[in-house]
């Protein structure tokens, strides 16, 4: 199946940074979202973002597909924005999201 | 829209038992996924039901089955309960196969957290 790279694994920042999110994927794809995991565990959809580039606020996301990564732009973070970002993809219109380990990010007053 | 609703958000049973989780998906969408996650595994794929068929199975037991009702409802089970069953079952909806639907994006729920012991 395809392969869901995510990097990096762990960041640390202070509130007002601004931090970049890599999603790598082996093969092309269908759909792409990205996903910030709460601390209670659900997944909150961020961007469907197969191809192309979209703004939500102070986060944008881009997504070349000819080079198979997309990017999870986050500006002047604040403590609200810990947690754990995913990239899911689903290659073949199987209806199933093959998902990355998941970026933990971590935002100190 | 009320979002994707599952029940019960925690659950504790022992080894050997059986447990049925129910995902209620967001209005008119018939298309619904799960997924477990586990500390090692992460986030696997188990099945996706549109129109009360099952479309696409992830590579898991058969103790592992689900079902989707009429009313786009959807319960999984998960028969002869093992600890290694542990983990946060989450259920999506997405408004894909509909006329008009512009994206595939899926919606998850709050999850449910099984605990088995």
């Amino acid at each position: 199946g395809i392969q869901v790279e995510q990097s990096p694994p762990d960041l640390i920042l202070q509130e007002g940074a601004n931090s970049t999110l890599r999603c790598n994927f082996s093969d092309s794809v269908n759909n792409l979202q990205w996903f910030h995991q709460n601390p209670w565990g659900q997944l909150i959809n961020l961007f469907y973002i197969p191809s192309g580039t979209k703004q939500n606020g102070r986060l944008s996301a881009t997504t070349v597909a000819t080079e198979r990564y997309s990017l999870l732009y986050i500006s002047s973070s604040q403590t609200t924005d810990s947690g754990v970002y995913f990239c899911a993809v689903d290659s073949d219109s199987g209806y199933a999201l093959n998902f990355g380990k998941g970026t933990s990010l971590l935002v100190t007053p | 829209k009320a979002g994707v609703t599952q029940t019960p958000r925690y659950l504790i049973k022992t080894r050997g038992q059986q447990v049925t989780l129910s995902c209620s998906p967001i209005s008119g969408h018939r298309s619904v996924s799960w997924y477990q996650q586990t500390p090692g595994q992460g986030l696997q794929f188990l099945f996706e039901y549109f129109s009360e068929t099952q479309r696409n199975k992830g590579n898991f037991p058969g103790r592992f089955s689900g079902r989707q009702f009429s009313n786009s409802r959807s319960e999984m089970n998960v028969s002869t309960l093992e600890l290694g069953d542990s983990a946060l079952y989450l259920c999506a909806s997405s408004p894909r196969g509909l006329a008009g639907a512009a994206t595939d994006t899926q919606y998850f729920g709050p999850g449910t957290r099984l605990t088995v012991l």
